[in-house]
């Protein structure tokens, strides 16, 4: 069982439209979640960084991490064709230690 | 402040020839930690660096190594090259309570 499910997508929504994007896990040891943005040739851009579990809210974005069914989401609200990008999930088991990162999903917003 | 930056940004070996890529992390972010990019296995951890420590280690086998030095700049090399080495290569840095800040990788092609 790989230890982060993410849905590849890819994920088309139209403008102003509010995307939902998740990821699940195995193994709850894991104290802190991660949603990173990456566009084509680039390297990973940190969006949200949470601790444990509940919700978090920059901007247009909610990052929510339910630790009891192992659940971690990401909401944009609003979205933007410069939204268009892979959008990756992380966990580590404490700060500073490797990452587990999902596979990502391609998010595709047309105006 | 400047990010993590990442030298060079593309580079082109031979199979069997060896690799080093260089690592500068933000100004204050002692962990440093290298990351392996392709289209099929995603992202996955090779190593993690503290205070020039190696802290933790992915499941790469021996030829991929690193180190860190007395400023956090880091290294990584790779030691006679395969062809499915080929992939991006991408380094984070990190302070204590912080998500990682990822470089824009560097490229390498093993022909």
């Amino acid at each position: 069982q790989k230890e982060v499910e993410q849905d590849p997508g890819p994920l088309s929504v139209p403008e102003g439209a509010i995307v939902s994007l998740n990821c699940t896990y195995s193994n709850s040891a894991f104290q802190y979640f991660m949603w990173y943005r990456q566009y084509s040739r680039k390297g990973p851009e940190l969006l949200m960084y949470t601790y444990s579990s509940g919700n978090k809210e920059d901007g247009r974005f909610t990052a929510q991490v339910d630790k009891s069914s192992k659940y971690i989401s990401l909401f944009i609200r609003d979205s933007q064709p410069s939204d268009s990008a892979t959008y990756l999930c992380a966990r580590a088991r404490n700060s500073g230690y490797a990452l587990n990162f999902g596979k990502g999903t391609s998010l595709l917003v047309t105006p | 402040k400047a990010g993590v930056t990442q030298t060079p940004r593309y580079l082109i070996k031979t199979r069997g020839q060896q690799v080093t890529l260089s690592c500068s992390p933000i100004s204050g972010h002692r962990s440093v930690s290298w990351y392996q990019q392709t289209p099929g296995q995603g992202l996955q951890f090779l190593f993690e660096y503290f205070s020039e420590t190696q802290r933790n280690k992915g499941n790469f086998p021996g030829r991929f190594s690193g180190r860190q030095f007395s400023n956090s700049r880091s290294e990584m090399n790779v030691s006679t090259l395969e062809l499915g080495d080929s992939a991006l290569y991408l380094c984070a840095s990190s302070s204590q309570g912080e998500g990682y800040t990822f470089g824009s990788g560097t490229r390498l092609t093993v022909v």
